[in-house]
């Protein structure tokens, strides 16, 4: 039972390059999330979904893209990669809405 | 109002010693708070939650303790010993339509010295 991939686990991107973060659940959850990491800041919440189908925004979603054509299927698309967007990204899932997330292992992301 | 606020931003223990890390909130509507905990490279972990309706709630060595009228809550790691050095992330959410959406307090690096 891998739980939640994510892939890369790190890149480097040029300022204005784009790229697609993968994130696949094998645990049947509904609910699906990207956050963000930064240093002092903790995390923050970029996307969310509740099923497939259907996404919304969270606290920081400008820059950023978003599809779930499955249940097991959340990428996070970075459109015109900027210095601001170098973060760690963590991709993570639940089964209820009580706040029990599994998180993936994250990817690393610098834009240079 | 949506914010938690957590304090410190570091803490270093001796091995056996008691860590206690601080969160506070101002949305009334939030009623879970868990706490994750996080080692370098890995995604971050559920530890413990406790809701509004008790004041304490105590797993192992882990004890969330809970007060609902000044706006606060906290971790206390009894005993702490190296391996439970790691970040650690306070956070809360309101259930109702709320779809889970954690908001998370700034997080705590803690140390534990053998």
């Amino acid at each position: 039972n891998a739980g939640v991939t994510q892939t890369p686990k790190f890149r480097i991107l040029k300022i204005g390059q784009s790229m697609t973060l993968q994130c696949t659940q094998d645990m049947n959850h509904n609910y699906m999330y990207w956050y963000r990491q930064d240093p002092g800041m903790g995390l923050k919440l970029i996307y969310y979904s509740v099923g497939a189908g259907i996404t919304d925004k969270g606290e920081v979603p400008n820059g950023y893209n978003v599809s779930r054509s499955t249940t097991e299927d959340f990428p996070l698309r970075l459109e015109l990669a900027a210095p601001s967007q170098t973060s760690v990204y963590f991709c993570a899932s639940s089964t209820t809405n009580t706040g029990e997330l599994f998180f993936g292992e994250g990817s690393r992301l610098t834009v240079l | 109002q949506q914010q938690v606020k957590q304090s410190p931003q570091s803490l270093i223990v001796q091995k056996g010693g008691i860590s206690i890390i601080n969160c506070a909130y101002e949305n009334t509507a939030f009623d879970y708070f868990p706490w994750y905990q996080q080692f370098p490279g890995k995604g971050p972990a559920l530890l413990i939650a406790i809701r509004p309706d008790v004041s304490e709630k105590k797993e192992g060595r882990f004890t969330i303790s809970f007060n609902k009228s000044a706006k606060q809550f906290s971790l206390h790691i009894m005993d702490s010993q190296p391996g439970d050095s790691a970040t650690y992330f306070c956070a809360a959410t309101s259930g109702s339509g709320n779809t889970g959406k954690l908001i998370f307090g700034q997080g705590t690096t803690l140390q534990v010295k053998p």
